[in-house]
């Protein structure tokens, strides 16, 4: 596709329920970042992978929360138990493996996540 | 652990002023630096990458400077207009340890553009 794509943008879940958010990165794309930003401040790092390799999953506040990317393109973040303060916008971000570290990161629109 | 800070918090200015946006990172040792732009309810947009041996880059109305050993970088946009408003954001991909780079970013700085 022309850009990373999430879905659904917008997602409303009732407290204790499990959520799965989306993230289509653009095609060929070796490296996937998850991001969550809370309102008003900067995004925070949850995990990344490098094709279907989960490399990193240190920013992941708990173990309710699970990311996983099978076949090296689509991830899927679920997060399980919903609480209150998962209430933030999921970013998803790729780049190509041309640029390493220093490549430019690509992000998508987000998924907004409100918990009632 | 890479700590980003911008300043200011928020800025409001009339159209046509020239500004700037700062922002300062606490360990060096950083791949790149890259500015992006955050209109609400949406996405990051790219604006500027900087790589470590890089001093700056223009786009336009916009230039980013690079200063690696003080750990500061500015944003300056030139002429403002109000489609400039929006949260813009300084990410610097850091080494940290890892091969990949992760991406730790400031809090932002709201510009307001009023006509």
């Amino acid at each position: 596709g022309a850009g990373v794509s999430q879905s659904p943008r917008y997602k409303v879940a009732k407290r204790g329920q499990d959520v799965a958010l989306r993230c289509d990165p653009i095609s060929g794309h070796v490296s996937l970042f998850w991001y969550q930003q809370a309102l008003g401040q900067g995004p925070e790092f949850l995990t990344y992978f490098q094709n279907e390799a989960q490399l990193d999953k240190s920013g992941l506040p708990s173990d309710r929360f699970f990311a996983e990317r099978p076949e090296g393109s689509v991830s899927t973040l679920k997060i399980q138990r919903t609480q209150q303060e998962d209430s933030a916008v999921y970013l998803c971000a790729s780049s190509p493996l041309a640029g390493g570290p220093t490549g430019e990161l690509f992000f998508g629109e987000g998924s907004r996540l409100t918990v009632l | 652990k890479q700590e980003v800070t911008q300043i200011p918090a928020a800025l409001s200015v009339p159209e046509g002023e020239n500004l700037v946006l700062n922002c300062s990172f606490t360990d060096s040792a950083i791949y790149n630096l890259q500015w992006f732009r955050q209109d609400p309810g949406k996405g990051l947009t790219s604006l500027l990458l900087i790589q470590s041996s890089q001093r700056e880059q223009t786009s336009g109305r916009l230039n980013a400077s690079l200063d690696k050993s003080s750990g500061r970088s500015t944003l300056y946009i030139a002429a403002s207009q109000p489609g400039d408003s929006a949260t813009y954001l300084c990410a610097v991909r850091d080494v940290g340890g890892t091969s990949y780079g992760k991406l730790t970013f400031g809090q932002g700085t709201i510009l307001t553009v009023h006509p």
